[in-house]
């Protein structure tokens, strides 16, 4: 079973620039999850979908931050104007819908370095 | 609001000692506790959980972790520690009231030498 895949795994951009980040969650997993790791800090909550609709989008910082899920499965997130606050780890994280005690299944990341 | 507080930025420990690392968590309602591990390059991985019952729970690679409601503390324990444990670990709470959210602390890095 292939498991979820984020690309791209690093990107280096310059502020004001655009930069579009794309998750595959596991096949079959309706809920997906948007986090965001700051060096040394905790991993925020961003957003999470369940299908398509979005479920709780109260972590998104601000609305250079769009997220979409066309179709209900793979995800992207996308920062338009980036600002240099916006560098970190973005990760990707899906579940089983309706399994609310379950463990979430996780991508590997995509840096986002703003210049 | 929910929250999880991981006092100790790194742990070192070594080779065949026990280890423990802290976390201690505040919500409303009854929390749904995780531990997660992320090597180096690599994404999160689940370890074990805490839903109901038994305050010991036992998860992948030896690693336990103990319940406790009195002192809202979720730490991870392991009786004998492999350099190859060395990694950072991520402790995450879930609460009833918070829906499918789950909040995570800030990390805690674990150094073991041989």
């Amino acid at each position: 079973e292939a498991g979820v895949t984020q690309f791209p795994s690093h990107s280096v951009i310059e502020k004001g620039q655009t930069v579009t980040l794309r998750c595959d969650p596991i096949s079959g997993h309706d809920n997906l999850y948007w986090y965001r790791r700051v060096m040394g800090k905790e991993i925020k909550f961003l957003l999470h979908f369940v299908k398509e609709s979005k479920q709780d989008e109260s972590g998104m910082p601000n609305n250079r931050f769009l997220a979409e899920r066309t179709g209900g499965t793979y995800s992207t997130l996308k920062v338009q104007p980036a600002e240099l606050e916006d560098s970190g780890v973005y990760f990707c994280a899906s579940s089983h819908q309706g399994f609310d005690t379950g463990e979430l299944f996780f991508g590997e990341g995509s840096r986002l370095t703003v210049l | 609001a929910q929250s999880v507080a991981q006092p100790e930025d790194q742990v070192n420990v070594a080779e065949g000692n026990p280890l423990t690392v802290k976390c201690t968590y505040s919500v409303s309602g009854n929390p749904y506790l995780f531990w997660y591990v992320q090597y180096p390059n690599r994404g999160l991985q689940f370890l074990l959980k805490y839903i109901t019952g038994d305050n010991l729970v036992k998860g992948s690679y030896g690693f336990e972790a103990e319940f406790n409601k009195s002192q809202t503390s979720f730490h991870l324990k392991k009786p004998s520690a492999l350099v190859s444990d060395s990694a950072l670990y991520f402790c995450a709470v879930r609460s009833y009231t918070g829906g499918f959210k789950t909040i995570f602390g800030a990390g805690t890095r674990l150094f073991v030498k041989a």
